[in-house]
């Protein structure tokens, strides 16, 4: 079965710009989550949509939002980009996040690389 | 809110040695997960842990999980260079739907 599908791999913008990025999961799976990775943060929780709903939210500010379409496909947009935001965006997908005992765990997407200049 | 500390942050290690790293949560975890990036390329999921006490074998990695469902370890014996990347825990808190990732400890291995 296709993994899952990040767009685009790489993207170079201005500060100040916008910028949106896609991701669709595995099919069947309903939970997308994004991370975003850095160097010297890890992975840190951007959000996480469960049928079209956001379920939960990390300390990102609001420049950063996202949604989830009715076929799970799901998009981030970074608004006003500022130069932190240069990193690695990754997009995880589950049949259920929070599933214990059957051995679900995220798969991730390969990423989109953010270059801000 | 929920901390996930992951230690060391990087580890070196002659080809044939073993390798530990260790994860704390500041909450009871309902399950613990470990993941494995390779450089260059994306988190892949290796295995979860629910009970309290779990061990998991997978060739030469072994998964523990605390008593108090807390910490988890993971222990590599012989590391071959295949196994360089970084690893990752990720705690799940009892009735939460966000996986929460520890720093990474970050594999490199000397032929």
């Amino acid at each position: 079965k296709a993994g899952v599908t990040q767009t685009p791999r790489y993207l170079i913008k201005t500060r100040g710009q916008q910028v949106t990025l896609s991701c669709s999961p595995i099919s069947g799976h309903r939970s997308v989550s994004w991370y975003q990775q850095t160097p010297g943060q890890g992975l840190q929780f951007l959000f996480e949509y469960f049928s079209e709903t956001q379920r939960n939210k990390g300390n990102f500010p609001g420049r950063f939002s996202g949604r989830q379409f009715s076929n799970s496909r799901s998009e981030m947009n970074v608004s006003t980009l500022e130069l932190g935001d240069s990193a690695l965006y990754l997009c995880a997908s589950s049949l259920e996040t929070g599933l214990v005992g059957a051995g679900y765990g995220y798969t991730f997407g390969s990423g989109t690389r953010l270059t801000v200049v | 809110g929920q901390q996930v500390m992951q230690i060391p942050q990087y580890q070196h290690v002659q080809e044939g040695e073993d390798f530990t790293t260790y994860c704390n949560s500041s909450t009871t975890l309902s399950n613990i997960q470990w993941y494995k990036q390779r450089p260059g390329g994306h988190p892949v999921f290796l295995i979860q842990l629910v009970k309290s006490g779990e061990v998991k074998k997978q060739k030469r990695l072994t998964f523990q999980f605390g008593e108090a469902k807390k910490n988890s370890s993971l222990h590599i014996t012989a590391t071959q260079t295949t196994d360089v990347g970084t690893y990752f825990c990720a705690g799940l808190r009892q009735g939460a739907q966000k996986l929460v990732f520890g720093q990474g400890t970050r594999l490199t291995i000397n032929p």
